[in-house]
């Protein structure tokens, strides 16, 4: 079945810690790739995204994502995690052919200890 | 900046009523869409529209209906509130051929 899945429900990481946060899809062909975040009683804002061209793709506030074709995967980075970060992180694709139709992971909830 | 406006933050209904929740965006976007979120399952879509008075279903749109008369404003309807509906409400929209998607804010519903 069609799925996005996020393995890890919280990571708990230290402030001043570099972050990893794991994104898997299940598509046959390379579907269009985001990462969300949402803060505590706020909407989702977009932190980067992925269509096509160099799989390292630059976001809003200090984060990264590379997509990995082989692996199937869309992992988060962030080199230095600040107290502000402390919010639930999303990943979402939209399946090639998919019309606009997001299709979202389960997410994960991201603490920061200072 | 893109704004989405959802019409309640919080919203406490009782069993059977009819529920309406507004979601209005400022932008003139095509494409408007109705999620639920609920924990350890993230955001299922309930129904989309791409144009006025269009009308999409999306993943789980049973006991949903919406209306879409203007193209700011996106009604989800709840014809009789149960409570397996209670949950957070987000309203999201795109440009026509733009995958990106601005949220609102939600509305946290909950049906007793």
């Amino acid at each position: 079945a069609q799925s996005v899945t996020q393995p890890d429900i919280h990571i708990t990481v230290s402030e001043g810690a570099s972050l990893e946060l794991r994104c898997n899809y299940s598509y046959g062909a390379t579907p269009y790739l985001f990462w969300y975040v949402q803060s505590p009683g706020q909407g989702l804002q977009l932190l980067l995204k992925y269509f096509s061209g160099d799989t390292l793709v630059q976001g809003i506030k200090g984060f990264e994502a590379e997509f990995k074709r082989s692996q199937s995967s869309f992992n988060l980075r962030k080199p230095s995690v600040h107290w502000s970060d402390a919010a639930e992180y999303f990943c979402a694709v939209v399946p090639s052919g998919g019309y606009n139709k997001l299709i979202f992971g389960a997410g994960t909830r991201l603490a920061v200890h200072p | 900046d893109v704004k989405v406006t959802q019409s309640s933050r919080y919203l406490v209904k009782r069993t059977g009523e009819k529920v309406f929740l507004e979601c209005v965006q400022d932008m003139d976007h095509e494409n408007m869409f109705w999620y639920r979120q609920d924990p350890g399952l993230g955001l299922r879509l309930i129904y989309f529209s791409y144009d006025v008075k269009m009308k999409e279903k999306g993943d789980i749109p049973e006991g949903y209906s919406v209306s879409r008369e203007k193209k700011e404003r996106f009604s989800l309807i709840l014809e009789s509130a149960s409570t397996n509906q209670t949950s957070m409400y987000l309203c999201a929209s795109s440009f026509g051929p733009s995958y990106e998607q601005y949220f609102g804010p939600g509305t946290r519903l909950t049906v007793t």
